[in-house]
């Protein structure tokens, strides 16, 4: 079946390092939502990539979706400890616009 | 704006009992999620809603599960009878589906724990 495969599953940095997760699909993708979720909180949309190769920045956050879109980036520049949490990609599954499959998720951590 | 908002926020009950999750969507918003969220299984979709009417519940889990939503502001999630294997968080999500874009917004979650 139709899967999203987020690596790595954790990592911890240094605040001040950059951080990269990877989100990769099964099958072609009309769109990549990606979430963060605060330990403890919700899920929460940052953001939506519709086109191929499109690239969209959110301050120190960039988010990248693949020429092919099967695959998603999303890179912090400069951690700080408030981007601790885990962040999750999502997309449509096929032929249902309105239901996603989830990734698992990949969980950062910052060291002050 | 009021965000999603679901009650309670932390039950916690014993096996065998009756638990019913509450969820008020966005106003405005077509459709409705739930999820459970454990630290096995991730974040699992349990049931949508479009337009107040069950669309796709293959993620219920057993036939203890069951969803309401009788009107657009308002659903159930509920599970008849309990087992400690239905802990997680429950959470409910409204989006409002456009041609532009349909991401989801979440509430808080009901942290459910069945001793």
């Amino acid at each position: 079946g139709q899967q999203v495969m987020q690596i790595p599953q954790y990592q911890h940095v240094q605040e001040g390092e950059d951080f990269t997760t990877y989100c990769n699909s099964s099958t072609t993708l009309s769109n990549i939502q990606w979430y963060k979720q605060r330990p403890g909180g919700h899920p929460v949309f940052l953001i939506q990539l519709v086109k191929s190769g499109e690239v969209k920045k959110q301050k120190r956050l960039t988010f990248q979706f693949g020429e092919a879109k099967k695959n998603s980036s999303l890179h912090i520049t400069a951690t700080q400890t408030t981007d601790v949490g885990t962040y999750f990609c999502a997309g449509p599954v096929a032929g249902n616009n309105r239901k996603l499959i989830w990734g698992l998720g990949t969980s950062l951590a910052v060291n002050p | 704006d009021a965000g999603v908002i679901q009650s309670p926020r932390h039950e916690v009950t014993e096996m065998g009992q009756e638990v019913t999750l509450r969820c008020k969507p966005i106003s405005g918003h077509n459709s409705l999620f739930w999820y459970r969220q454990t630290m096995m299984r991730g974040l699992e979709l349990l049931i949508y809603f479009n337009n107040n009417v069950p669309i796709d519940d293959s993620g219920m889990p057993e036939d203890r599960f069951s969803a309401k939503m009788p009107n657009a502001s308002f659903s159930t999630l509920k599970i008849q009878p309990s087992e400690p294997r239905d802990s997680a968080v429950y959470f409910c999500a409204s989006s409002l589906v456009t041609s532009g874009g349909h991401w989801q917004f979440f509430g808080p979650g009901t942290r459910l724990t069945v001793l």
